[in-house]
């Protein structure tokens, strides 16, 4: 993608564990983003961390963000079923272009 | 319910036709976006509209065109689409460029 790559690729956890997904990007940024999308649905925003932020929590989410190595984790604590959708990475810069990820498809099983 | 809404939210089309999306936002964002989601990708930025004038272009085909009357509505008009454009288009708005996004549902275009 042009903005960069997330992996895992698929996760597959059970209900109560952590799940944990990498995102790099290529670019200068303003900021790191996360969302969400259920399957058929449009994305919904879930975090936000400025580049000069490391890290940043959000209810059961975690976000790391380390710019020397341009890469961004989410942690999604203690999961559960309807956690289970794809989760995309974007970043914001000065110029109003928005790359997304490639994304990683969380499955939590009941 | 999302704050962006998209109308039709499927659509079937010939290559020859002409048919146009419509996207509505009432949270008095001046940032819309067009992107274009194929299966299991991420969505693939088109258009970008900033205060109701064209920003971006992300060398997009002329077959789309898009356009913004009002700071509340944008349109994307499709024309002689070929079946390779068949994909799920969203549009989203944000406060500013680098701001969060809303998303609509998006329109599921299928062309024959």
């Amino acid at each position: 993608s042009q903005q960069g790559e997330e992996d895992p690729q698929a996760l597959s956890i059970q209900e109560g564990e952590n799940a944990t997904m990498n995102c790099s990007y290529k670019t200068s940024i303003n900021n790191l983003q996360w969302y969400r999308q259920n399957s058929g649905r449009g994305l919904v925003h879930l975090i936000l961390i400025r580049s000069n932020e490391r890290e940043k929590h959000s209810g059961r989410l975690r976000v790391t963000l380390d710019t020397s190595k341009k890469s961004s984790s989410l942690l999604i604590t203690a999961s559960r079923a309807a956690d289970t959708a794809s989760y995309f990475c974007a970043t914001g810069n000065n110029f109003n272009k928005f790359y997304f990820g490639s994304g990683t498809k969380l499955n939590v099983k009941p | 319910d999302t704050e962006v809404t998209q109308t039709p939210k499927h659509l079937v089309m010939g290559m020859t036709n002409k048919k146009s999306l419509k996207c509505e936002q009432h949270m008095g964002h001046r940032a819309m976006y067009w992107y274009k989601q194929k299966a299991k990708k991420p969505p693939e930025l088109m258009f970008v509209y900033s205060y109701e004038k064209l920003s971006i272009n992300e060398s997009v085909p002329s077959r789309f065109s898009p356009e913004c009357p009002n700071s509340s509505l944008l349109n994307l008009h499709l024309h002689a689409l070929q079946p390779e454009d068949s994909a799920l288009y969203l549009c989203a708005s944000s406060r500013q460029g680098d701001q969060p996004q809303h998303f609509g549902d998006g329109t599921r275009l299928s062309i024959l």
